[in-house]
């Protein structure tokens, strides 16, 4: 079966601090990955998609970066923190072609 | 992409079908309808998705109407576990170097509470 990791579960970084949050799937090849940010209070938004290895997509413009080194891994970095960057990171998977998306536990980043 | 309207929140009694409804006037031919919920703190769960007829699973019903402009999820014995942000969201094509993904934007939901 498949499934999906997410870590760290909390993280609490001061501004100004770099981030990398990380996304690996397991039981599945050649998944479409996903990066989604919920700010307290609101929907999901959608920030990065990739289709393939190296294939990323940015969704809105930020402070944050993603990327795909290997087929079931997805990290979301960023240089240098921002308050607004706090949030509950959600990274999420698809079958290509399929109408589902398996979403992850979330990390929750409080940015101080 | 075709935008959906919820209202913001919904109170349900337990052990009552509980009738969430989204409006989506401008959904194209080819969209479908997904219905996911987020229990607090938790990741999205997927529920049911459909196109024109109506669908029904373990966890809900999903009724369409004829013209697709609106739906309504049905929850149809509520209890206080579905106390969650019920998201109705119309599937976005992606299309990237020639493979489709499935991209779904995600607006403010409803918040169901099932009251005892």
């Amino acid at each position: 079966s498949q499934t999906i990791h997410q870590w760290p579960a909390t993280l609490v970084q001061p501004v100004g601090s770099p981030l990398s949050l990380e996304c690996t799937v397991e039981g599945t090849s050649n998944p479409n990955l996903y990066w989604y940010r919920q700010a307290a209070g609101r929907g999901l938004q959608l920030l990065f998609y990739s289709v393939g290895i190296g294939q990323i997509s940015s969704e809105v413009p930020q402070n944050l970066s993603a990327s795909r080194p290997q087929d079931r891994q997805f990290i979301l970095s960023s240089k240098k923190l921002l308050l607004s960057d706090s949030g509950f990171y959600l990274c999420a998977w698809s079958v290509r072609d399929s109408y589902e998306q398996y979403f992850g536990p979330g990390t929750r980043l409080t940015v101080t | 992409d075709a935008k959906t309207t919820q209202p913001p929140s919904m109170d349900c009694a337990e052990g009552r079908a509980a009738n969430l409804p989204c409006n989506h006037s401008t959904i194209s031919g080819n969209e479908y309808v997904y219905w996911y919920r987020q229990i607090h703190s938790q990741g999205p769960q997927y529920i049911i998705h459909g196109l024109k007829n109506n669908e029904t699973n373990e966890m809900a019903s999903l009724i369409i109407t004829e013209d697709r402009k609106s739906s309504t999820l049905i929850l149809p014995h509520a209890t206080l576990r579905d106390t969650a942000v019920y998201y109705c969201i119309v599937r976005e094509p992606l299309i990237l170097n020639n493979n489709a993904g499935n991209m779904l934007t995600f607006g403010g939901g409803t918040r169901l509470m099932v009251k005892p």
